[in-house]
């Protein structure tokens, strides 16, 4: 069955450092989405991209935050310069039509600020 | 803007008995959609069912279901004969126009012997 992946698992950067975190969605889907969510909290949406742009985007995601689709198959979520408060769980998700479709999810990356 | 509310931190039910969790949200548009999403201790997220608005019948997939009750804005999810392996956060999410889920906070199902 096609899954989302997403790489690296886990990564542990300083403060003020750049981090891309890397998703391959499945293959004939359309829609591309970044979540995240803090420990212990509820997930949030950070943005959406259709067609090679975004299409919305939260409050969160913000100047730091870029996205990418580099080729057909990855799509990146850049952080141009970490803090301590970007540590969380950073979902890919990717779903095939438009998106009240179900959104399938990648098993995360798990970031850590130090 | 839509919010999803889940009124419930925590629960726990014993193998092989019946659990309802519970959703309500609020929201202004006439077409959306709801999902339940299992997240257990791995942290991935996994979709468990999800509900058209504008279909009048509850969905169905195996021993999970909902209770849709669109004019209460009421969204439940009840799972039937709990397994072990049912033990984990539960989130209740919304679409609509836009492109995102809107989560819940969830609930913390723990299934006991």
């Amino acid at each position: 069955e096609p899954e989302v992946t997403q790489t690296p698992s886990h990564q542990v950067t300083q403060m003020g450092q750049e981090v891309i975190l890397r998703c391959v969605p499945i293959s004939n889907h359309l829609y591309f989405y970044w979540y995240r969510q803090i420990l212990g909290q509820k997930v949030e949406f950070l943005v959406s991209f259709y067609n090679n742009e975004i299409s919305e985007k939260s409050e969160i995601f913000d100047d730091q935050f870029s996205v990418e689709r580099p080729d057909g198959s990855n799509f990146t979520l850049k952080i141009r310069s970490t803090k301590l408060e970007d540590s969380a769980m950073y979902f890919c998700a990717s779903s095939e039509l438009h998106p009240t479709y179900e959104q399938y999810f990648g098993p995360g990356t798990r970031l850590t600020v130090t | 803007a839509q919010t999803v509310t889940q009124s419930q931190p925590e629960m726990s039910v014993q193998e092989a008995e019946t659990v309802t969790l519970s959703c309500t949200y609020d929201t202004s548009e006439s077409n959306y959609y709801l999902f339940w999403y299992k997240q257990p201790p791995s942290r991935q997220m996994i979709l468990v069912i999800r509900q058209e608005a504008y279909k009048q019948q509850n969905a169905t997939e195996n021993r999970f279901s909902v209770n849709f009750q669109k004019a209460a804005k009421s969204f439940s999810l009840k799972i039937s004969d709990s397994q072990l392996g049912d033990t984990a956060m539960y989130f209740c999410a919304f679409t609509g126009t836009a492109s995102k889920l809107t989560f819940g906070t969830g609930t913390r199902l723990q299934v006991t012997l």
